[in-house]
């Protein structure tokens, strides 16, 4: 079956960078993009950017711009997303999501997540 | 560009029928016919009931249906049961600079 496994649970301080990974199974992994997702606790998701597994285009969302940075490994199946100058507020858990196309707004199915905690 | 607008809470009943909405903008829900509903139960990940609108993937009960008029966009589950008490969001394409919007969540409580 379709089944992202995302990386476990991370601590970082103010000002570090983390790296989330995602592995995929179950299909052909460059025929679909990534999507990346976080949820802050108790609010809704918010949608972080995109990249194509094919040929790694990307798109990010606005507020990411310049602090996050999407890529893939096809020889592994893994997407990772990079988080750098990290603040308080990033505190959240980030899901990878399968997404067909930049163009497509389906995200199925998501990874288990993966919370990062952000504290001084 | 904000977040889609969803009510807080709704409730009901077992076997009753409920509807969540989903208001956007012309620049989204409005243009575009790629709105998807997500349900989530608490600490698991979303999982999508709804694409494009009124599509449901396979093995999603024919209780769920989605629909979408001007800039709403609309979740309809019937014949509420209790396994649907969960939080449920929403999302669409967008133009301009965020091209992916969800809605803030609908919490769902079965009487």
């Amino acid at each position: 079956q379709v089944q992202l496994v995302q990386s476990g649970p991370e601590e970082k301080k103010p000002g570090a960078s983390v790296k989330v990974s995602c592995k995929a199974s179950g299909y052909t992994f460059t025929t679909y993009g990534i999507s990346w997702v976080r949820q802050a606790p108790g609010q809704g998701p918010e949608w972080m950017g995109w990249i194509s597994a094919y040929n790694g285009n990307t798109n990010y969302a606005q507020k990411f711009k310049g602090r996050v940075t999407m890529t893939t490994d096809t020889s592994t199946r893994t997407a990772y997303m990079e988080v750098r100058s990290l603040r308080s507020d990033d505190t959240a858990v980030y899901y990878c999501a399968r997404d067909l196309l930049l163009t497509t707004n389906s995200f199925d199915p998501w990874g288990q997540g993966t919370l990062v905690t952000v504290s001084s | 560009q904000s977040a889609l607008t969803q009510p807080a809470s709704v409730s009901g009943s077992p076997g009753q029928s409920i509807t969540i909405s989903c208001t956007g903008t012309s620049s989204d829900v409005g243009t575009y016919n790629l709105v998807s509903w997500y349900q989530q139960h608490p600490g698991k990940a979303p999982r999508l009931i709804i694409y494009e609108a009124s599509q449901r993937p396979s093995g999603v009960s024919n209780r769920f249906s989605g629909s979408k008029s001007g800039n709403t966009a609309s979740l309809t589950i019937s014949g509420l049961q209790a396994e649907d008490e969960a939080d449920y969001y929403c999302s669409s394409y967008a133009s301009g600079s965020t091209l992916k919007l969800f809605g803030g969540g609908t919490r769902l409580t079965v009487l």
